[in-house]
Parts: C-alpha cells; sequence; structure tokens
C-alpha cells in the first residue's frame, strides 16, 4: 500500500545534539512538508520541499534543516540551536497541479527532551 | 491575524446525533481551497473533506458535509449521525492562491476542536 513512513516515532535528545526524522514516501508525489505540533495547537510549517534539490523555509525554520536528495525521501534534522524541540513532528506530501489534492500525513514522531 | 480561526476547543455530541464543527477563514485571495482533517489520539492526520473557492454546491463525504457560506469566510463541519469513533481532534485548514504544476500548496492550520462522542 501507497503511505509515507515516519522514523522513529519516539525520539529523545540530549543538550546540545542534532537528530535527524526521518520521512519516506512511496506515492509518487512531488511536495513534501514538515509540521510541528505542540500540545493542545494546529500544525506549523517548519519546511517544505516543491522538487527534488530544492526546498524553502516555512513559518518556523529556525534551529531546523532539511535536505531533498531523493523524491521519496524529506529528513529533517534538529539541530542544538532549536531551544524548544519537545512537539510532535509530522511529515507530509501532495500532488500538485490539481487543486483539491490535500496533503497525505505520515504517524509522526514524538520528540522529547533528555 | 489568524487565517484559520477555530472558536469551540471542546464539543460534546450524543452518538447518533449531527454535529457542527465551526471554521471561519481570513483571505483575500479569490482561489482557495479549504480542507478538514481528523487527527485520533494516535496522532496521524486523516483527510476528510475538501470544499474549493469556486465551487458551488456545498462538499459532501459520506457523514461528512461542509457548510460553505463564502460571504460569511466560513467553512463547518458537519458530522451526521455521530459514531463513538469520531471522537478525535478536528482541524480546519485554508490553502491560499491557485495550484500550478510544481508548486507546493501549503496550508495554514486552525487550533482545532475535540470532539467527544457519548453513549
Amino acid at each position: 500500500d501507497g503511505g509515507i513512513t515516519q522514523s522513529p516515532k519516539y525520539l529523545f535528545r540530549k543538550e546540545g545534539q542534532n537528530v535527524t526524522l526521518s520521512c519516506e514516501q512511496n506515492l509518487n508525489h512531488d511536495a513534501m512538508y514538515w509540521y510541528r505540533q505542540d500540545p493542545g495547537q494546529g500544525l506549523r510549517l517548519i519546511y517544505y520541499s516543491q522538487i527534488v534539490n530544492d526546498f524553502q523555509k516555512g513559518d518556523i525554520a529556525e534551529g531546523y534543516s532539511v535536505s531533498r536528495e531523493k523524491k521519496e525521501s524529506f529528513p529533517l534534522t534538529v539541530t542544538s540551536a532549536q531551544k524548544n524541540p519537545t512537539a510532535f513532528y509530522l511529515c507530509a506530501s501532495s500532488r500538485e497541479g490539481a487543486y483539491n489534492q490535500p496533503q497525505h500525513f505520515g504517524d509522526g514522531t514524538r520528540l522529547s527532551i533528555l | 491575524a489568524q487565517k484559520i480561526t477555530q472558536t469551540q476547543p471542546g464539543m460534546f455530541v450524543q452518538e447518533k446525533e449531527a454535529v457542527t464543527l465551526d471554521c471561519t477563514y481570513d483571505t483575500s485571495d479569490q482561489s482557495y481551497g479549504l480542507f478538514w482533517y481528523k487527527q485520533p489520539s494516535s496522532g496521524e492526520m486523516i483527510f476528510l473533506i475538501y470544499q474549493g473557492s469556486y465551487d458551488e454546491q456545498n462538499a459532501t463525504e459520506g457523514r461528512y458535509s461542509l457548510n460553505f457560506q463564502k460571504a460569511r469566510k466560513s467553512a463547518n463541519l458537519v458530522i451526521s449521525a455521530s459514531q463513538l469513533g469520531d471522537s478525535a481532534m478536528y482541524f480546519c485548514a485554508m490553502r491560499e492562491g491557485k495550484s500550478f504544476a510544481g508548486t507546493a500548496s501549503k496550508l495554514t492550520f486552525g487550533t482545532g476542536t475535540r470532539l467527544q462522542v457519548t453513549l
């Protein structure tokens, strides 16, 4: 079945450590997105990518970095510069060029500070 | 100003009853799309229904329908015949501008409404 796979499901970060969240999709979607969700809040866009080797900052990109070397993969690195990284991270992808195409989401990664 | 406003942090509904979840939006674009997602306690986001700004009919998908009032800038989700499995967070989201090939469709989300279905 086609879908989006995020790993790991739970992740713990030590002070000063960079951690990388994985996102893989087999839906053949061009666009991919990373969102952050804090408790009781909506989703906020961190980074998005329209095509391989290209990505743009979202609303809260500071302290995060991404890469898009393959169409299927869009990993997110939470750097030590992100001082409040504890949150639920969701990856999504979508088809483009069609007005009504929804974003499809993975199951998320919960990141906590040790 | 908030682009998507969901004023009901929590709602209760009895099983088999209908419930309306409110969503108002703010945009100056003529072309936009409105989406509703369901988020169960497990965390995944499930797409429910879509309404385009040029759609003349209200969208429907099974037990879900959208009460779209363009002049009021509201896109309320109606769930008919509620089931216990409908208990979840519900998010309204908006994509502004036209969607062209090769462009990403950024979504702006509201803060959500937690729906609890009771016996």
